[in-house]
């Protein structure tokens, strides 16, 4: 089993959709939490990150972690064509030197 | 503003043939991570380095070595390729200690193809 789990998707929405992206994760002892954003044919690029439990808001996007139930959500208002990618979750203890990955949900925002 | 570059970007290789991939980094980051990219499995971490002259294994290291002469490059190399070996590879960078968010910076990526 891996650390950190991720629905491959695809997913598709129209424009102007919530989205909602979701990770659970096992390793009780991670305490930040990101996610990268992979357009195609790119490397990743971090998008927003949060640390321990509670919400971030960063515009239309905004991350939620829930230690108790060990789940990883990021939500995108307002969905655009130009949010289409490869949304990736990731989390480290902190202390730890590497990060460890979801695989990724593909997401389309269809016109 | 290169941040990242790695070098090739695309490589045709037979089976047993070698070659190394070149990651450079211009932010005097510390850290430094060689990745595997495949349908379905996500990042991999192969080998990373966390200064000059350190390496150390990650998730999949089995075919690949690593070496770190100097801070600004991470060279990964292929000795015998295999067909498994088909994939795409990511270089990222992150500096050490300060920010606590794991930002990691990554590069384009190099495409391998193992006949």
């Amino acid at each position: 089993q891996k650390e950190v789990e991720q629905d491959p998707g695809p997913l598709s929405v129209p424009e102007g959709a919530i989205v909602s992206l979701n990770c659970t994760y096992s390793n009780s002892a991670f305490q930040y939490f990101m996610w990268y954003r992979q357009y195609s044919r790119k490397g990743p690029e971090l998008l927003m990150y949060t640390y321990s439990s509670g919400n971030k808001e960063d515009g239309r996007f905004t991350a939620q972690v829930d230690k108790s139930s060990k789940y990883i959500s990021l939500f995108i208002r307002d969905s655009q064509p130009s949010d289409s990618a490869t949304y990736l979750c990731a989390s480290h203890t902190g202390t730890a030197s590497k990060l460890t990955f979801g695989t990724g949900t593909r997401l389309q925002v269809t016109l | 503003n290169a941040g990242v570059t790695q070098t090739p970007k695309f490589r045709v290789l037979k089976t047993g043939q070698s070659m190394t991939l070149l990651c450079a980094q211009d932010m005097n980051h510390e850290y430094m991570y060689w990745y595997r990219q495949d349908p379905g499995m996500g990042l991999r971490l192969i080998h990373y380095s966390v200064g000059e002259g350190t390496t150390a294994k990650g998730e999949v290291p089995d075919g690949y070595n690593v070496s770190r002469l100097k801070k600004q490059n991470f060279l990964l190399g292929l000795e015998s390729a295999a067909p498994s070996q088909t994939s795409v590879y990511f270089c990222a960078s992150r500096v050490r200690g300060g920010s606590l968010t794991g930002e990691l910076f990554f590069g384009e990526g190099s495409r391998l193809t193992v006949l």
